[in-house]
């Protein structure tokens, strides 16, 4: 079955500072990949998406991710966290095939002034 | 438009009580789909539709019935509340392909 990892948790890091959120999947075909985030008490809102056309995908709010076949991975960016990045960070699979997502466990972000 | 909508926002319930959860969309979505979010597990899908009068089982379906008589109503009923199903339920839709998920705002459920 599909599976997503994201590795850490909780994530700090200083307003101004570079932020990268990691995610892996496990399939050995390359899917649709997804980021999205969720700020207190919300519902989740999209970032960006892989729809396997460029491999750097730019999003709102200054995000952008790389999507590396070989490393399984679509690790989240931005070049300088403002205090509003502050959130919950999810990333998502979905085969090409197939009609279901698979979510990773999220990653809270905190932005220290 | 409204996007998707939940009803209700909150809800406390005792064990063994019954309720069912409205979701709704008006952007004429084929798919819609209900999941639960718990701390450090992500979103977790418990049933989805492909269309009008269709339901599937997701990955965590025990203790939940849906229905999906109308394209813009997808329905999460609880038939007899136990505590493992405090959470926060989410619905969403999309339209198909790589299209992506919209979400509503979240129901909090507790069950006492």
């Amino acid at each position: 079955a599909q599976s997503v990892t994201q590795l850490g948790s909780h994530v700090s890091v200083s307003e101004g500072a570079l932020v990268l959120l990691r995610c892996n999947y496990s399939s050995s075909v390359p899917p649709y990949l997804f980021w999205y985030v969720q700020y207190p008490n919300q519902g989740l809102q999209l970032l960006l998406k892989y729809t396997s056309a460029a491999t750097l995908v730019k999003g709102i709010n200054g995000f952008e991710a790389e999507f590396k076949k070989s490393e399984t991975s679509f690790h989240l960016t931005k070049p300088s966290a403002h205090m509003s990045d502050a959130a919950e960070y999810f990333c998502a699979v979905k085969m090409w095939d197939g009609q279901n997502f698979v979510f990773g466990p999220g990653t809270r972000l905190s932005v220290l002034p | 438009n409204a996007g998707v909508t939940q009803t209700p926002k909150f809800r406390v319930l005792k064990t063994g009580q019954s309720m069912t959860l409205l979701c709704a969309q008006d952007m004429n979505h084929e798919y819609m789909y209900w999941y639960r979010q718990d701390p450090g597990m992500g979103l977790r899908l418990i049933h989805y539709s492909v269309g009008e009068g269709t339901t599937a089982k997701g990955e965590v379906p025990d203790g939940y019935n849906v229905s999906r008589l109308k394209k813009q109503n997808f329905l999460l009923g609880l038939e007899s509340a136990a505590p493992s199903q405090t959470s926060v339920y989410f619905c969403a839709s999309r339209e198909g392909g790589p299209d992506t998920q919209y979400f509503g705002p979240g129901t909090r459920l507790t069950v006492l």
